[in-house]
């Protein structure tokens, strides 16, 4: 089946760090790639997406590139600050037999320190 | 603006009680789905409805059940409350049923069961 693995936090940097988020997937099919934030006390928030081998989602200064090759999908960020701090979700959703199926890694939570 | 939301925030029940958590959203989406978020689990997927009088079992469904009676709602019922139902609650929703559509979260329910 279906499933995402993300490396286990917490993750501690200074401001103005480089990050790196590991992602990767096991998956049947062409799946889309996602990653979410969650802050305290909220629900998720989408913060990119990859519909397709090769494609990179961005936002926030937050990049991930959809690798088929390494079945990767990454979260980077050239320089972080303390509001990036939260907790972030890899997730896939395929499609299987007209049924929308979603499955999520465990999280990583990030702590900025400034 | 379109929104998603729960309640209550925050719920305290005993063991065997019945327990109904609500989720609203104003979006107009077919797709509605209940999932619970542990520590070392990520998101479990409990029920789902592609649209009203439609409900599905997720990966964790035992001791739930869901009705969808219209579009904006799908409340969420423990039948028995049990200590292992301590956990927080997400609901979502999306537009499509393809996978390259996102799922809007509400805030989340804090459930513990004494």
């Amino acid at each position: 089946g279906d499933s995402v693995t993300q490396m286990e936090g917490p993750v501690t940097l200074s401001e103005e760090a480089f990050l790196t988020i590991n992602c990767t997937y096991t998956a049947t099919g062409y799946p889309s790639l996602f990653w979410y934030v969650q802050y305290p006390g909220e629900g998720l928030q989408l913060l990119l997406k990859a519909t397709k081998a090769d494609d990179k989602g961005s936002n926030k200064g937050f990049e991930a590139t959809y690798r088929k090759e390494t079945t990767s999908f990454h979260l980077e960020k050239g320089s972080v600050q303390v509001s990036d701090s939260a907790v972030y979700f890899c997730a896939l959703r395929s499609l299987s037999g007209g049924y929308q199926k979603v499955t999520f890694g465990t999280g990583t939570k990030l702590q900025v320190i400034p | 603006d379109a929104e998603i939301t729960q309640s209550p925030r925050h719920k305290i029940t005993e063991t065997g009680r019945q327990v109904t958590l609500a989720c609203h959203q104003t979006w107009n989406h077919n797709n509605m789905f209940w999932y619970r978020q542990d520590l070392g689990h990520g998101l479990r997927l409990i029920h789902y409805s592609y649209g009203v009088q439609d409900t599905n079992k997720g990966e964790v469904s035992d001791g739930y059940s869901v009705s969808r009676s219209n579009t904006e709602d799908l409340p969420l019922t423990l039948e028995s409350a049990a200590s292992s139902q301590t956990s927080v609650y997400f609901c979502a929703s999306s537009e499509g049923r393809g996978h390259s559509y996102e799922q809007y979260f509400g805030p989340g329910t804090r459930l513990t069961v004494t």
